[in-house]
């Protein structure tokens, strides 16, 4: 059990542009969620998938943010178009729903860290 | 709407017990936790315990849940430089994957 993956660990892009977070999960986890963190505040849900379907989004989500996970294991958030105020840590996590987890906790990643300038 | 929330700053002098103290509204939680952040880490799982379960001790930690109240607190027993850190309580329901709900975090500063 190697954790919960999230590359890259830091990104500054320039408003405007596009950015692209990958996250690789506990491999036996089928849930995985993204969160976002500001400064002095907990992680605020935005998405979370269930193996490969998306089944929850926040409303925090505008359409300019996306999420995949085509083949259940691994996920990537874009955000396109970024703005100043999408600056903020992306973290991601996992969990499993099998019966001998029993809804098991959240184990996060280390997280993305982007700045927008 | 559900909420969590907790107090923003704990100091302590090494060697002391550290209370963390958290409030939270949804009475069909079925999970707290306690997850603890250090500065550019993500967030490590302390502990979590079911809401039919009234504590909790796992080495220098005790959690102690009133569900009554709706009151959750987590102890650090002999509290170390090591423990400074930032501490989230949040919240789940097993009925809904995604309802989790994190406290603002308790940034606990430890004194020599």
């Amino acid at each position: 059990d190697t954790g919960v993956s999230q590359n890259p660990r830091h990104k500054i892009t320039k408003r405007g542009q596009n950015v692209t977070f990958r996250c690789d999960p506990i491999s036996e986890h089928n849930r995985l969620y993204w969160y976002r963190q500001t400064l002095g505040q907990g992680p605020e849900f935005l998405t979370y998938f269930q193996n490969e379907a998306q089944l929850e989004k926040s409303r925090l989500l505008s359409d300019r943010f996306s999420a995949e996970r085509p083949k259940g294991s691994f996920s990537t958030l874009e955000i396109q178009r970024t703005e100043q105020g999408d600056s903020a840590m992306y973290l991601c996590a996992s969990s499993s729903d099998r019966p001998s987890s029993y809804n098991s906790p959240l184990h996060f990643g280390n997280g993305t860290r982007l700045t927008v300038t | 709407g559900e909420d969590v929330e907790q107090s923003l700053f704990l100091s302590v002098r090494e060697g002391d017990s550290s209370v963390i103290n958290c409030t939270y509204t949804d009475s069909s939680s079925t999970y707290l936790y306690w997850y603890k952040q250090e500065p550019g880490a993500g967030l490590q799982l302390l502990t979590y315990i079911f809401s039919n379960m009234d504590m909790k001790q796992d080495q220098r930690l005790t959690v102690l849940l009133n569900k009554k109240d709706k009151h959750l607190s987590l102890r650090i027993a002999d509290t170390q430089t090591g423990d400074s850190a930032i501490y989230f309580c949040a919240e789940g329901s097993y009925s809904s994957a995604s309802k989790i709900i994190f406290g603002s975090g308790t940034r606990l500063s430890i004194r020599p």
